[in-house]
């Protein structure tokens, strides 16, 4: 119930290309789906979220798209850059009592390499 | 500002010894999480803090672990009698209110149990 599958687990793109990761959960109490994105040596660090209530979000080149029937949702990058080159994590949360913060809980993750 | 800040960066131990990770989060949030990074493998949650109380310590693997917070600022992470299995990149994350979704990670602490 509280798993989030991640895929692909690795992509190559080349430099100009899209990226697409997808996300799929079960848990249907989610309320909340942010990417993440991490550097080698680095903490995780929010690229974008999105919550239930749209199918859509887009910030800069970076996209999600979200199916509240399917239980998916998924990361597009446009015009990828050799600088993109990271590991993604999806990730989703439950709005439950206060007092229990927001936990998240992760994908697996996948490693993007954009080739220039 | 300042980010949030682990420390050691790394940490090489034999089996059986007890370590301590520290995390210091971002001055004035009172939202302290601690994950666990598993080679190949996404994040694990182990414990949330609010203030310096423990609300949901759910994600703790056993009783080998445990944590606190004082102050409401710094987070020590202890493993007692540590096992190779616990060999991972221990994450803190802090976030400015416990109804804030936003969690901003530190660079982690990379345990090595030998």
């Amino acid at each position: 119930q509280q798993q989030v599958k991640q895929s692909p687990q690795s992509l190559i793109v080349q430099k100009g290309g899209i990226s697409i990761i997808n996300c799929a959960y079960e848990n249907t109490a989610f309320d909340y789906f942010p990417w993440y994105q991490q550097f080698p040596g680095k903490g995780p660090a929010l690229l974008i979220a999105i919550r239930p209530d749209v199918s859509e979000k887009k910030e800069g080149r970076f996209t999600i798209s979200f199916n509240k029937s399917a239980k998916q949702f998924s990361l597009h990058i446009m015009d990828s850059q050799p600088g993109d080159s990271a590991t993604y994590f999806c990730a989703a949360s439950v709005a439950g009592p206060m007092e229990y913060g927001n936990k998240l809980v992760f994908g697996a993750g996948t490693i993007l390499r954009v080739k220039s | 500002g300042a980010g949030v800040s682990q420390s050691p960066s790394n940490k090489v131990t034999e089996k059986g010894k007890d370590v301590e990770l520290r995390c210091d989060p971002i001055s004035g949030h009172t939202a302290l999480y601690w994950y666990r990074q598993s080679l190949g493998q996404g994040l694990e949650f182990l414990i949330y803090f609010q203030g310096n109380s423990a609300p949901d310590k759910s994600g703790l693997p056993s009783d080998r672990f445990s944590a606190e917070r004082t102050g409401g600022s710094v987070s020590t992470l202890t493993i007692q009698r540590t096992q190779q299995e616990d060999s991972a990149v221990y994450l803190c994350a802090s976030s400015p209110r416990r109804s804030t979704d936003t969690q901003y990670f530190g660079p982690g602490t990379r345990l090595t149990v030998l």
